[in-house]
């Protein structure tokens, strides 16, 4: 079965970074693209980014992150890694990889979250 | 950005009653050259991954129950819960997904009266 398991919870101090793992499992990886989304406490979901399906893995950030955000992926491990850099207490929220579907348009898999706390 | 808006925030029904969520989107999410509606509904657990119900507005999910569907088209959109079960106890989002920006509803909190 399909399944997209996060790496655990962190802690983090203001201006530092952070970086997720997502690990896929039971579909084959580059057949499908995988996107991050957050929800910090209390707000409504946030889309982050997304990378691409296929040979390249090409990259797409939501404008509120670019310079900030970077996703990367390990095909012969297939994983996904999202950081994050500059982090406030704002970033204080459940990360989330998601995995779209083979329709091109909604996330039919998603992880279990990782909370990242950004506090001082 | 398109925003979506549910109603309500929460609802509490009586298991085996109906539950019915609006979500409300501030423009079209119709393509018509498709015929098609760019919107999902998730059900989101504590503890759990959010999990897909409903794509194209009215397409139920593989492996989820036929007491959920969907309904609607343009700007306004059902999903609606034919007769509550204990274990559907969750928060419910509609999504946008007409332009890449992905747009979330505020969710509606289901409970059991």
């Amino acid at each position: 079965q399909v399944l997209l398991v996060q790496s655990g919870a962190e802690v983090k101090k203001p201006g530092a970074s952070v970086k997720i793992s997502c690990k896929a499992s039971g579909y084959f990886f580059t057949n499908y693209a995988m996107h991050w989304v957050r929800q910090a406490p209390g707000q409504r979901f946030e889309w982050m980014g997304w990378i691409s399906d296929g040979g390249k893995g090409n990259t797409k950030y939501s404008e509120k992150f670019q310079g900030r955000i970077t996703i990367t992926r390990d095909t012969s491990a297939s994983t996904v890694y999202m950081s994050l850099s500059s982090l406030r207490s704002e970033d204080t929220a459940e990360y989330y990889c998601a995995r779209l579907g083979l329709s091109g348009y909604y996330w039919d898999f998603w992880g279990q979250g990782t909370l990242v706390t950004v506090s001082s | 950005d398109i925003v979506m808006t549910q109603s309500p925030d929460s609802l509490s029904v009586s298991l085996g009653e109906r539950a019915t969520i609006n979500c409300k989107s501030s423009q079209s999410v119709f393509y018509s050259s498709n015929n098609k509606n760019y919107l999902a509904w998730y059900q989101h657990k504590p503890g759990q991954p959010p999990r897909l119900l409903i794509y194209w507005a009215s397409n139920r999910e593989s492996g989820v129950p036929d007491r959920f569907s969907g309904s609607g088209s343009g700007t306004d959109f059902t999903l609606t819960i034919s007769s509550l079960q204990a274990e559907d106890v969750a928060v419910y989002y509609c999504q946008q997904y007409y332009n890449a920006l992905y747009t979330f509803g505020q969710g509606t909190k289901l409970e059991i009266k």
